[in-house]
């Protein structure tokens, strides 16, 4: 079965400070990758897909990037965090193929950033 | 208009009764309909996913979707407290890049005791 892991799970950081995350999922091959971030109270923001390696889409400009290193593994980071970078980030994956159940995505168990 | 819409509530539901979600979406090519529950302070679990028009039934969840009027809905039958979440619709477009999906806001369901 596919498993999705992020780290870390808490993180608080002072303005300014750089940021990495990490996402990787087992036990599948070649899958499409998403990155979101919800603010408090708010609802999902596509931040960044990836349908393969280095293959990077972003949605909102930002100071925020995604790299995708390995073919199960996204990464999402920032030069210099800003306050308003603070909220619930969640890596999510899908089968990579067309039609019916592949559609659906699958949520890791996010990472809470909170900038200072 | 928002491509996804859906009532932020609460839905303040009695213990026992029935639970009842609507979304509706812009997109008329949509083709693929999926319910997400998410507990306060966690991730986004996938409960129901549908693509016909109609009724799907899993448990005490029933999705129904009806393309021609553009919604989905979602019934939670005999709502448990356990139930209390955030319910969040997803779309996915037919040709949306990258196989995105597009989230409603979320409501907000209270099962009281």
């Amino acid at each position: 079965s596919q498993t999705i892991h992020q780290w870390p799970a808490t993180l608080v950081q002072p303005v300014g400070s750089p940021l990495s995350l990490e996402c990787t999922v087992e036990g599948t091959s070649n899958p499409n990758l998403y990155w979101y971030r919800q603010a408090a109270g708010r609802g999902l923001q596509l931040l960044f897909y990836s349908v393969g390696i280095g293959q990077i889409s972003s949605e909102v400009p930002q100071n925020l990037s995604a790299s995708r290193p390995q073919d199960r593994q996204f990464i999402l980071s920032s030069k210099k965090l800003l306050l308003s970078d603070s909220g619930f980030y969640l890596c999510a994956w899908r089968e990579e193929g067309s039609g019916g159940a592949q559609y659906e995505q699958y949520f890791g168990p996010g990472t809470r950033l909170t900038v200072t | 208009q928002k491509e996804v819409e859906q009532n932020s509530g609460p839905l303040s539901v009695p213990e026992g009764a029935i639970a009842s979600l609507n979304c509706t979406y812009s997109d008329r090519v949509s083709q693929s309909f999926f319910w997400y529950r998410q507990y306060s302070g966690k991730s986004p679990e996938l409960i129901m996913s549908i693509y016909s028009n109609g009724d799907k039934e899993d448990g005490r969840f029933t999705a129904q979707l009806n393309k021609a009027s553009q919604y989905v809905s979602l019934l939670i039958r005999d709502s448990q407290p356990s139930d209390s979440a955030t319910y969040l619709c997803a779309v996915n477009p037919i040709k949306a890049a990258g196989n995105k999906l597009t989230f409603g806001g979320g409501t907000r369901v209270l099962v009281k005791p």
